[in-house]
């Protein structure tokens, strides 16, 4: 499973407050991301790092920032949390698997309510 | 544009029965990955492929790379099976690209 967790599992905030959910990984990968899980929507990608300190945007990151300081930890910050925010959030690493193509491991989710 | 396209959608089927999903993308791909999804649960990689076809247990996935297409193959199915199953393109990063997902029902 690439030791990867998740917290916290689950989640419920008003709208307006700020949210913050952490990725953690034991195995020193240097990829990671964030994505989210909506009905209709498949996953989509929201943030992502190649490394400490760098990080880039995905396809859906208005409202949401991130910040890895270490290796092992990458956190999501939703700074005003929304409805449209409500979601399962869902952090992955990149394996590399055989010479040169890369897996990814996904962590267990995050269910996140929005009231 | 990037794109992954499943079908079907949704699949109900038989214990025992032959199952293929499909998975169809826009442009040419650096590999292509399925996952596995259980209801409340997390998400598993099944495989990965950049050409030609693999095989694990009762799965197996082919790739279609002039065609742009791939498909995943369970033989024999059985209950634990009932999932979603996802495709994922890689367009020339590491990056993912997700389609919407495969609900599968095995009724026993």
């Amino acid at each position: 499973d690439a030791g990867i967790t998740q917290s916290p599992r689950h989640k419920v905030t008003e709208t307006g407050t700020p949210v913050t959910l952490r990725c953690h990984q034991t195995e020193n990968h240097r990829y990671m991301y964030w994505y989210r899980q909506d009905p209709g929507h498949g996953l989509r990608l929201i943030h992502y790092s190649y490394g400490v300190k760098d990080t880039d945007k995905g396809e859906v990151s208005d409202g949401y920032s991130v910040s890895r300081s270490k290796t092992e930890d990458f956190l999501l910050t939703l700074e005003s949390a929304t409805s449209s925010q409500t979601s399962v959030y869902f952090c992955a690493i990149s394996r590399l698997a055989g010479t040169k193509a890369y897996e990814q491991y996904f962590g267990p989710g995050t269910r996140l309510t929005v009231t | 544009k990037n794109e992954v396209e499943q079908s079907p959608q949704n699949l109900t089927a038989q214990e025992g029965e032959f199952i293929t999903i499909n998975c169809s993308y826009s442009v040419g791909i650096s590999a292509l990955h399925w996952l596995q999804q259980h209801p409340g649960g997390g998400i598993v990689s099944l495989f990965m492929l950049s050409s030609g076809k693999k095989k694990h247990g009762r799965l197996i996935a082919t790739i279609n790379i002039q065609e742009k297409h791939s498909s995943l193959h369970i033989t024999a199915s059985h209950p634990r099976d009932s999932a979603v199953y996802i495709c994922a393109a890689v367009f020339g990063n590491e990056k993912l690209t997700f389609g919407t997902g495969t609900r599968l029902t095995i009724i026993p």
